[in-house]
């Protein structure tokens, strides 16, 4: 039981570069989630899905495009990487909705833009 | 959103009990408070998850006031390995919404001999 999966762990990209980030959960969740992590900022949610085929906007959507194809999976794109978008992404998966219930989250990717 | 703040930083001695407080001025009526543990280079994790009143499991405590507006995470007796990042998250309250789900920006405790 791997729990929460992220891939890949480390990237450098150029401004104008496209990537996808991969989430992958064992625990038949329903609710995954993609943070970004800054300094000082804490963790800020960028989109979210209820279940398979859903996803909707989270505080901080601009940039980023998401898809759950299958229930294991959620997938962050950048279409278009700009610095600001440098960060620590963390994925995240509760049976219910976080907050009532408990969000495990995954190790991280950390994403340099230059 | 629900704005959350957390002292920045704060120092123990082991053996210590700590207590970290979280403020939440516009919590809503079914939100609930829920706190988290992040080590260096981990993603975080559960520690305690509260309503109102007084939660306690294993390793914590969690305390809310019947106004519900600040929550305060404890810790007994900790030890140097309670050192790192403390969050507390707000929300939970509205079925399918969580865009409202607002993180603290964190709390770095260090845990000295």
């Amino acid at each position: 039981n791997a729990g929460v999966t992220q891939t890949p762990k480390f990237r450098v990209l150029k401004t104008g570069q496209s990537m996808t980030l991969l989430c992958a959960q064992d625990m038949n969740h329903e609710y995954m989630y993609w943070y970004r992590q800054d300094p000082g900022m804490g963790l800020r949610l960028i989109h979210y899905s209820v279940g398979e085929g859903t996803t909707a906007k989270g505080e901080v959507p601009d940039g980023y495009n998401v898809s759950r194809l299958k229930k294991q999976n959620f997938l962050l794109g950048l279409e278009s990487a700009a610095p600001s978008q440098t960060s620590v992404y963390f994925c995240a998966s509760s049976l219910g909705l976080a907050g009532r219930e408990t969000q495990y989250f995954g190790p991280g990717t950390r994403l340099l833009v230059l | 959103l629900a704005k959350t703040t957390q002292p920045i930083s704060m120092d123990s001695y082991e053996g210590q009990e700590v207590n970290i407080t979280c403020s939440h001025n516009n919590i809503a009526t079914n939100d609930y408070i829920t706190w988290y543990q992040q080590f260096p280079s981990q993603g975080p994790r559960f520690i305690i998850q509260g309503y109102k009143t007084k939660v306690t499991n294993e390793v914590a405590s969690l305390f809310i006031p019947a106004d519900r507006k600040s929550s305060t995470l404890s810790l007994p007796r900790v030890s140097l390995s309670d050192t790192a990042v403390y969050y507390c998250l707000v929300g939970g309250g509205y079925t399918g919404t969580a865009s409202k789900l607002t993180f603290g920006t964190g709390t770095r405790l260090q845990v000295t001999l």
